[in-house]
């Protein structure tokens, strides 16, 4: 398989921690992109980092990519609840994009 | 401005009857992606357009799946004498310039074969 991975699973936090999830990918990428999914519905684009870029940051959201590990870690600093939701790093694969299983988060008040 | 639409948001059909999912594509984005996404996994890659190019088919799970984009906007995905195995969301993405634009989704269409 080409998809990328997500590590952990499931991650459950207070809210006011940091949240951190992981990404290994198995080929050469050009950009590497993390979505938000609510309720199983519609992914929402976060950031996309090119295969140049080492650390990028958007809000409370930082990403970082080791091309030389084919590895990216999502960072969400401060968590809300309104943070709980699924979250999917895709990269790209020939023309299309591949997503890993996702990480389950859960925010607790 | 308008996001991805697509249509129905639920379907619900008896084995073994075709169903036709729609999407209607951001205005101006040249690629159009659908997927998807069984309960509580990942995203399943089914085909990809591209402008006037040739789609990518390769993720198609059989021949009961067939999908077309006219005039280069709307997309129709049909899966023919439907099997209780596609249940599932299917979920449409659109973007501006393929893989190095982020993908924009719709909100996806929820299929359940009874």
């Amino acid at each position: 398989s080409q998809q990328g991975e997500e590590d952990p699973q499931a991650l459950s936090i207070q809210e006011g921690e940091n949240a951190t999830m992981n990404c290994s990918y198995k080929t050469s990428i050009n950009n590497l992109q993390w979505y938000r999914q609510n309720s199983g519905r519609g992914l929402v684009h976060l950031i996309l980092i090119r295969s140049n870029e080492r650390e990028k940051h958007s809000g409370r959201l930082r990403v970082t990519l080791d091309t030389s590990k084919k590895s990216s870690s999502l960072l969400i600093t401060a968590s809300r609840a309104a943070d709980t939701a699924s979250y999917f790093c895709a990269t790209d694969y020939g023309q299309n994009f591949v997503f890993g299983p996702g990480t389950r988060l859960s925010v607790l008040p | 401005g308008a996001g991805v639409s697509q249509s129905p948001s639920n379907k619900v059909t008896e084995k073994g009857k075709d169903v036709e999912l729609r999407c209607d594509p951001i205005s101006g984005h040249t690629a159009l992606y659908w997927y998807r996404q069984s309960l509580g996994q990942g995203l399943e890659f089914l085909i990809y357009f591209q402008g006037n190019s040739a789609p990518d088919k390769s993720g198609l799970p059989s021949d009961r799946f067939s999908a077309e984009r006219t005039g280069g906007s709307v997309s129709t995905l049909t899966i023919q004498r439907t099997q209780q195995e596609d249940s599932a969301v299917y979920l449409c993405a659109s973007s501006l310039a393929g893989r190095n634009s982020p993908l924009h989704f719709g909100n996806g269409t929820r299929l359940t074969v009874t």
